[in-house]
């Protein structure tokens, strides 16, 4: 079964709008921890956000926020003010504490198109 | 922040021979690292995770005797595949778990382009 679930291949999005990235995951590990990196043509992974399971508040990065339903399993990335330089493959990823061995999976991505 | 430095960034070898991929922590010790692979427009797969002074973890369907890793010290794994094939051709990447600061995140290598030929 996949344990990260990106459901959108493709998503466009106009200059300086906002613009959510969905991801829904799968664990009973209790402690966990949840990732956005963002993975540009040059194919370097660039750290963006992260979510722990036991955190209360929903995690923000400047224009990135982390919409974390844990009952829903889901840790959906809302970038605000799209830029151009936004364009890019993002990943959201798990990493499971106590049975992961604090591995890190990582889901199928999204491409991300900004339009001027 | 904590840099990675992985090296080669891109290496064109023939059929049959063997390529080492470093992956070194510059500024911090790791005492986890993890090697992944990925093939174009695909997402990152574990291929294994590396522990300083032990022998590596692979994950299911990883060759550990085509992939060999090794993590002889706190700021150093290699990535060793041996008798390339074509199909070994990818874009290999790894990551390092800081050794007791933060360890919410891995830092990331730039990658290596594996073209086999």
């Amino acid at each position: 079964a996949q344990k990260i679930t990106q459901t959108q291949p493709g998503m466009f999005v106009q200059e300086k709008e906002a613009v959510t990235l969905d991801c829904t995951y799968d664990t009973s590990d209790p402690s966990y921890g949840l990732f956005w990196y963002k993975q540009p043509s040059s194919g370097e992974m660039i750290f963006l956000i992260y979510q722990g399971s036991y955190d209360q508040q929903n995690a923000t990065e400047g224009r990135y926020s982390l919409n974390f339903q844990k009952a829903r399993k889901s840790a959906n990335l809302v970038i605000s003010a799209s830029q151009l330089g936004d364009s890019a493959m993002y990943f959201c990823a798990m990493r499971e504490d106590n049975t992961g061995g604090f591995k890190t999976i990582f889901g199928a991505g999204t491409r991300l198109f900004v339009k001027a | 922040g904590a840099v990675v430095s992985q090296h080669p960034s891109r290496v064109i070898c023939k059929s049959g021979t063997s390529v080492k991929i470093e992956c070194r922590s510059l500024d911090f010790q790791a005492t986890t690292m993890f090697w992944y692979r990925q093939f174009p427009k695909q997402s990152l797969m574990l291929m294994a995770t590396s522990n300083e002074g032990s022998k590596a973890t692979y994950e299911q369907g990883v060759e550990k005797d085509k992939f060999l890793i090794n993590h002889a010290s706190l700021t150093l794994s290699t990535l060793t595949v041996t008798s390339a094939h074509p199909e070994d051709s990818s874009f290999y990447i790894c990551s390092a778990l800081p050794y007791r600061v933060n360890n919410e995140k891995l830092f990331f290598g730039s990658g290596t382009q594996l073209s086999v030929l």
